[in-house]
């Protein structure tokens, strides 16, 4: 069954930097399109970040666009969210999910805090 | 960016119908999908392109879309159907309603 498994989150200061990481297995990585999204406590989803099936497309909300980096291994079965100068109101649980249009299966999520 | 509107709450009798609207401009042009998530849980797709099912999703849950309100039905409402309720377009970006809440009376 498809599964994805995010991990990466923590507590960083502000204007530090943190990596995500999504394993993703039960159905073949290589063809599907990827995302993360993230949700503030409180808070509804928001699209973060978006790569293609062969990574040649990547696209960014405009609040993260200079700050964040979406990239994906395909001999790890891995998409990865690189977080740089980072800010509290970046503070969310972040999840990586699948698909194009519609996010068709999520991850659990990890919780990522900007605090001094 | 497209805006899209959802009423914060709905609350409907245990076995009856909650209709759950989705507003946004011309959103019949637009194909919407719609998600429910449990507290603690990640969101998991209901509904996608306005009225489909994925595999594994009763078929209690339906959707609609028309004019400039799409909608979420769910039929026979169960206990475990409390949760919250997003909508999600794309247009040139990815765009997800505030979501609903539904409470089982």
């Amino acid at each position: 069954q498809v599964q994805l498994v995010d991990s990466g989150g923590g507590v960083v200061q502000p204007g530090g930097s943190l990596r995500l990481s999504c394993v993703a297995s039960g159905f073949d990585f290589k063809d599907y399109a990827m995302h993360w999204v993230r949700q503030s406590p409180g808070g509804g989803p928001e699209w973060v970040a978006f790569i293609s099936y062969d990574g040649k497309d990547k696209n960014y909300a405009a609040s993260v666009k200079g700050r964040f980096t979406i990239s994906r291994d395909y001999s790890r079965n891995s998409l990865y969210l690189q977080m740089d100068s980072l800010r509290p109101d970046d503070t969310a649980v972040y999840y990586c999910a699948r698909g194009e249009m519609a996010f068709d299966f999520w991850g659990q999520g990890t919780l990522v805090t900007v605090s001094s | 960016s497209y805006e899209l509107t959802q009423p914060l709450s709905v609350s409907v009798a245990l076995g009856q119908t909650a209709t759950i609207a989705c507003g946004g401009n011309n959103i019949a042009s637009k194909n919407v999908h719609w998600y429910q998530q449990k507290p603690g849980q990640a969101p998991i797709l209901l509904i996608y392109r306005d009225n489909i099912r994925p595999s594994g999703i009763p078929e209690r849950f339906s959707g609609s879309n028309s004019g400039d309100t799409a909608t979420l039905t769910i039929g026979r409402v169960q206990v475990g159907d409390e949760a919250d309720y997003y909508c999600q377009v794309w247009d040139h970006t990815y765009a997800f309603g505030p979501g609903t809440k539904v409470t089982v009376l």
